[in-house]
């Protein structure tokens, strides 16, 4: 079965970067694409972006170009989500999802704060 | 940028049916958008009940359908369940880039 195992919890302060990382297991690891999605505290959903994993070809959310990169390590089908240049509105809780049905990672919490 | 609209929030009783919609700022829905439902409950990460426009997983309850509806795409739940009082999200598809809905929050009372 589809699995996506994210890394855990981090507490980064305003100006840092971040990176999450979510490894998949169950399937063919290239032969789908991850999107990264998040959500505030109390907030909706918003999708980030999406990178084709047999390429490392991405596509990001107007809202964050230049400030995210998604990358795989198809060696250990991992993918990754970097966002730099973080502030208090990028607390939230950030997901990893395969496309083709939309299979969601656990989450990780990111908060950013002083 | 486009906007994904749903109905904020949305009470149904037990045992009835309720229709969730999906509406897009750019006209109508069409299964082009791949319209996917997802389910969240407090606490939890959300979890897909619908993709393309109506096809279901194994976990998605038999009394949720996905539809395309009066040019949108539509979430019919029948025989709600106390359970089923979640929020509500759906994601359309623009060629490639992708757009949720701000939520519906459903209230089965």
């Amino acid at each position: 079965q589809v699995q996506l195992v994210q890394s855990g919890a981090e507490v980064k302060k305003p100006g840092a970067s971040v990176m999450v990382s979510c490894k998949a297991s169950g399937y063919t690891f290239t032969g789908y694409y991850i999107h990264w999605v998040r959500q505030a505290p109390g907030q909706g959903l918003e999708w980030m972006g999406w990178i084709k994993l047999s390429s490392g070809g991405t596509n990001y959310a107007q809202k964050f170009q230049g400030r995210v990169t998604m990358t795989r390590d198809t060696s250990i089908s991992t993918a990754y989500m970097e966002l730099s240049r973080l502030n208090s509105d990028d607390t939230a809780v950030y997901y990893c999802v395969r496309d083709s049905g939309w299979f969601w990672g656990q989450g990780t919490l990111v908060t950013v704060s002083s | 940028q486009a906007v994904v609209t749903q109905e904020p929030s949305l009470t149904v009783s037990p045992g009835g049916t309720v229709t969730l919609t999906c509406g897009s700022s750019t006209g109508t829905v069409t299964g082009g958008h791949w319209p996917y439902w997802f389910q969240q409950q407090p606490g939890q990460a959300p979890r897909t009940l619908i993709y393309d426009t109506s096809n279901k997983h194994s976990w998605t309850p038999a009394r949720f359908s996905g539809s395309l509806l009066g040019g949108k795409a539509a979430l019919t739940l029948s025989g709600a369940q106390p359970e089923d009082e979640a929020e509500y999200y759906c994601l359309l598809s623009y060629r490639g880039a992708w757009v949720f809905g701000g939520g519906t929050k459903l209230t089965v009372l």
